[in-house]
């Protein structure tokens, strides 16, 4: 089974909007780490949010929030405002163990693709 | 600055012609990565390690080795590269004791293997 899967392999919004990008992981560990990268066409990895397993509030950066749903194991990042500077590819990975953990899982990613 | 150092960026090679890609950070990090990106894969881990001298095998692992000697340093070796392992390979790092553990990474080294 897949550790960690993004449904969307494309998404468009408009300028200004704001998008949610789908995450759903699968764990049996207690704790765990769930992170979004982002990946522009120049090709680096940049890191955007993270959420803990414990935390009881959704994480937030700016105009990044993370809709973290622990029953259903969702982590969906939100996007608000959306400029153009965001679209890229999208990753969502997770770190079982938490923060001692060794092993880290990627989704597929999401194409973002903002319009003027 | 604090980065994470990948050589070379660009490689072209030939089948079965041994290659090393080095990464190097300067974050005194103990946990350090490597990743290959694929296509409609994702990023999928290839070897890692939690210290000096202790390296595990990631998702996939066949066809690569590694070595943690020091610290800083954790270069990906192929042994004897073949086409399939044409991608762009990814070296990260992270900080086990506190914070996020979120990984650090490298530009990225985009290899062919002709």
């Amino acid at each position: 089974a897949q550790k960690i899967t993004q449904t969307q392999p494309g998404m468009f919004v408009q300028e200004k909007e704001a998008v949610t990008l789908d995450c759903t992981y699968d764990t049996s560990d207690q704790s765990y780490g769930l992170f979004w990268y982002k990946q522009p066409s120049s090709g680096e990895m940049i890191f955007l949010i993270y959420q803990g397993s414990y935390d009881e509030q959704n994480a937030t950066e700016g105009r990044y929030s993370l809709n973290f749903q622990k029953a259903r194991k969702s982590a969906n990042l939100v996007i608000s405002a959306s400029q153009l500077g965001d679209s890229a590819m999208y990753f969502c990975a997770m770190r079982e163990g938490g923060w001692t953990g060794n092993q880290f899982y990627f989704g597929t990613g999401t194409s973002l693709t903002v319009i003027p | 600055e604090a980065q994470v150092t990948q050589n070379p960026r660009y490689l072209i090679t030939v089948t079965g012609k041994k290659l090393t890609v080095t990464c190097s950070q300067n974050m005194n990090h103990e946990y350090m990565s490597w990743y290959r990106q694929d296509p409609g894969l994702g990023l999928r881990q290839i070897y890692y390690s939690m210290n000096v001298e202790v390296t595990d095998k990631g998702d996939v692992p066949e066809g690569y080795k590694v070595s943690r000697k020091e610290k800083r340093n954790f270069p990906l070796i192929l042994e004897s590269p073949s086409p399939n392992q044409t991608s762009l390979y990814f070296c990260a790092s992270s900080l086990l004791d506190r914070g996020t553990g979120e990984l650090f990474f490298g530009e990225g080294s985009r290899l062919t293997v002709l």
